[in-house]
């Protein structure tokens, strides 16, 4: 079975720092995929990234970085200088690969969620 | 990518009918998804639903409960039957479409649904 895992249900922080969101991921499967996505208050989900299990490089999207550890079962997502816009529920999810060269993917294990305040 | 409408956006009922929450896609599409949000919780696959065939359900739902539809590549039905105020959630679509070179899973905006 499939098990995502985001310890940290609340994280508050004052603008312009940076936080970390930790994502802990439990799967039999070698091939996966393995998500983010963000829910403003509006509710709405916004991807922000996906991963395959073959895919270990570390990547940086503007303010966003994200650090996949196959070792440790760990995708965390780093928000450097944040500000009150990514005021969000953050959702960390997996999914298994049907067949990683059609790139297609199975339905969502969601994590419970972050909910991220950023201070002004 | 795909763009998901879904109707209504949110309902309030009374305990004991049914809410029918529709879901276009922009695109064809082979998999649609429904998902409940209960309040303050994260997102639990309800079924998975293909075109041509019956709906999957998830441990703990029944399609007595949430019947599905599912009559062409872009459309796709949830039925909220007889309900009780513990189906009070946010009810989503999403759908698996092409996006640069993958295939991305795609949300819809959806229902909220407040039973009395």
């Amino acid at each position: 079975a499939q098990k995502v895992t985001q310890a940290q249900t609340e994280i508050s922080v004052v603008e312009k720092e940076d936080v970390t969101l930790d994502c802990v991921y439990e799967t039999r499967d070698t091939t996966y995929y393995l998500f983010w996505y963000k829910q403003p208050p509006s509710g709405e989900l916004v991807f922000l990234i996906r991963r395959n299990s073959f895919d270990e490089q570390n990547e940086i999207s503007g303010r966003y970085s994200w650090n996949f550890q196959k070792s440790t079962s760990s995708f965390n997502f780093t928000i450097t200088a944040s500000q009150v816009v990514d005021s969000a529920v953050y959702f960390c999810a997996l999914s298994e690969a049907l067949l990683v060269t059609s790139g297609s993917a199975r339905q969502l294990t969601f994590g419970s969620g972050t909910q991220l305040t950023v201070l002004p | 990518s795909a763009v998901i409408s879904q109707k209504p956006s949110r309902d309030i009922c009374q305990r004991g009918t049914s809410l029918t929450i529709q879901c276009q896609v922009d695109s064809q599409v082979t998999m649609m998804f429904w998902y409940r949000q209960q309040p303050g919780q994260s997102l639990t696959l309800i079924a998975t639903a293909n075109q041509g065939s019956e709906a999957t359900y998830e441990s703990g739902f029944v399609i007595d409960k949430f019947p599905i539809s599912r009559p062409n590549l872009t459309f796709s039905t949830l039925t909220v039957s007889n309900m009780s105020p513990e189906d009070s959630s946010i009810y989503l679509c999403s759908v698996e479409a092409p996006a640069g070179g993958y295939n991305e899973q795609f949300f819809g905006p959806g229902t909220r649904l407040t039973v009395l």
